[in-house]
């Protein structure tokens, strides 16, 4: 069975203190993997693709990688705008279905 | 500024009740998706269309609920008779649907909807 799982489910870091989320993934075949953040009360906003292990992708202090059975969003040195909910999701090979995970919800404390 | 917009943001109404919600999708998008998110469950895929045609509605109540492109630039989900157990946050998506980077889902703001 497809299915995405996203860990921790809650984090806090003070400023500056560097780490990862982790998001483990079964599918029969990936096509994609999304990373989104989503902030309360607001739609999920699209952060990177990825399609093949080994790639890695970056935007300001985000960095997404991916491996065949995970992907893992490192956030360098994060500020307070960084606090939001993280998304995963993976697109199959097989049908036309997209899994989302329940997400980790990150606070950056000033 | 391109982006997604739905109708109502907010809507409340009692159980048994019709309830109709609308999504503009991206001006050029094929693609457009309907997610439902809760606090138990996160979000999940309810139905998908591309061009219009529905590709994929098998995580919808089929009962229920109902989906519809009406127009390239129009997108109805539909339930009737509303019941508790269908409050959530309905999320619509769009996209270019072509592969690759293409698959990349921009999503609206979402309708509130509480059945009481």
């Amino acid at each position: 069975e497809d299915q995405v799982t996203q860990s921790p489910e809650a984090l806090r870091l003070q400023e500056g203190e560097s780490s990862s989320l982790n998001c483990s993934y079964t599918v029969s075949g990936l096509r994609g993997l999304f990373w989104y953040r989503q902030d309360p009360g607001k739609g999920p906003e699209f952060l990177f693709t990825l399609y093949s292990a080994g790639e890695e992708k970056e935007k300001e202090r985000l960095k997404a990688t991916l491996t065949k059975k995970e992907s893992f969003l490192h956030i360098t040195a994060p500020k307070p705008e960084d606090s939001a909910t993280y998304l995963c999701a993976v697109q199959a090979n097989t049908g036309n279905q997209f899994y989302f995970g329940t997400g980790t919800s990150l606070t950056v404390i000033p | 500024d391109a982006r997604v917009t739905q109708t109502p943001r907010h809507k409340v109404t009692e159980m048994g009740q019709e309830v109709t919600m609308r999504c503009q999708p991206i001006l050029g998008h094929n693609t457009v998706f309907w997610y439902r998110q809760t606090m138990m469950q996160g979000l999940e895929l309810l139905a998908y269309f591309r061009n219009r045609a529905p590709l994929d509605d098998s995580g919808m109540p089929k009962d229920r609920f109902s989906a519809e492109m009406p127009d390239a630039t129009l997108a109805t989900l539909k339930i009737q008779p509303s019941e508790p157990r269908d409050s959530a946050v309905y999320f619509c998506a769009s996209g270019l649907g072509s592969g690759g980077e293409q698959e990349t889902q921009y999503f609206g703001p979402g309708t509130r909807l509480l059945v009481l």
